[in-house]
């Protein structure tokens, strides 16, 4: 079954230093999207790509943060200089087509635990 | 206000037994629900969906009912097993043009008792 990749699973990081969170979402998917989850909490959507760019983006979506589709498969999420509060498991996600036969249902990869000490 | 997830509501079932998660939508205008099975460590797994226009949909053990009147959404879960201990979210679409906007509700926590 297809499947939204994320790497790493794991990364731990300096305070102010730059971190690049990298997702392989499904391959027929469009949409294309990063959320994020602190510890104990709810999922928080952050931003929404499409055709190449941001479609919507939330409050937390500073612009300490940036998405880019470096190629035909890799979706990133870059944070330019980490706060301690960015500390959380950072879920891409994709979906296709909202006129496909799937549907318009956003399937999950198993996250990045990003740790900012 | 929001609750934090340390907090969690929880609900502890008998294996085998049926449970039901509910949950309360904020938008009236929101158009597409999701429920999310969540484990320990992991991301959000899709468990079923249903659409505004439906006010119930059935997948394998589980049932999904809409009431849009009050803004409720349940989950039911039949013959419980020990797989099923998870955190399961709801989540509400905001309508966006073709891509999606999830907002999550905080969680429920499901513990299935041998």
């Amino acid at each position: 079954e297809p499947e939204v990749t994320q790497t790493p699973s794991h990364q731990v990081t300096q305070m102010g230093q730059e971190v690049i969170l990298r997702c392989v979402p499904i391959s027929n998917h469009l949409y294309f999207y990063w959320y994020r989850q602190i510890l104990g909490q709810k999922v928080e959507f952050l931003v929404s790509f499409y055709n190449n760019e941001i479609s919507e983006k939330s409050e937390i979506f500073d612009d300490q943060f940036s998405v880019e589709r470096p190629d035909g498969s890799n979706f990133t999420l870059k944070i330019r200089s980490t706060k301690l509060e960015d500390s959380a498991m950072y879920f891409c996600a994709s979906s296709p087509d909202r006129d496909s036969h799937s549907g318009n249902t956003i399937y999950f990869g198993e996250g990045s635990w990003l740790t900012v000490v | 206000g929001e609750s934090v997830g340390l907090h969690l509501p929880t609900l502890s079932v008998q294996e085998g037994d049926n449970s039901i998660i509910n949950c309360a939508y904020s938008n009236s205008a929101s158009d597409y629900f999701i429920w999310y099975k969540q484990e320990s460590g992991k991301g959000p797994q899709f468990i079923i969906d249903i659409r505004s226009n439906m006010d119930k949909r059935q997948g394998q053990r589980v049932t999904v009912l809409l009431n849009k009147t009050v803004k409720h959404l349940s989950l039911q879960i039949a013959a419980t097993q020990p797989g099923d201990s998870a955190v399961y979210f709801c989540a509400e679409n905001r309508p966006l043009q073709g891509a999606q906007k999830l907002v999550f509700g905080q969680g429920t926590r499901l513990t299935i008792n041998p």
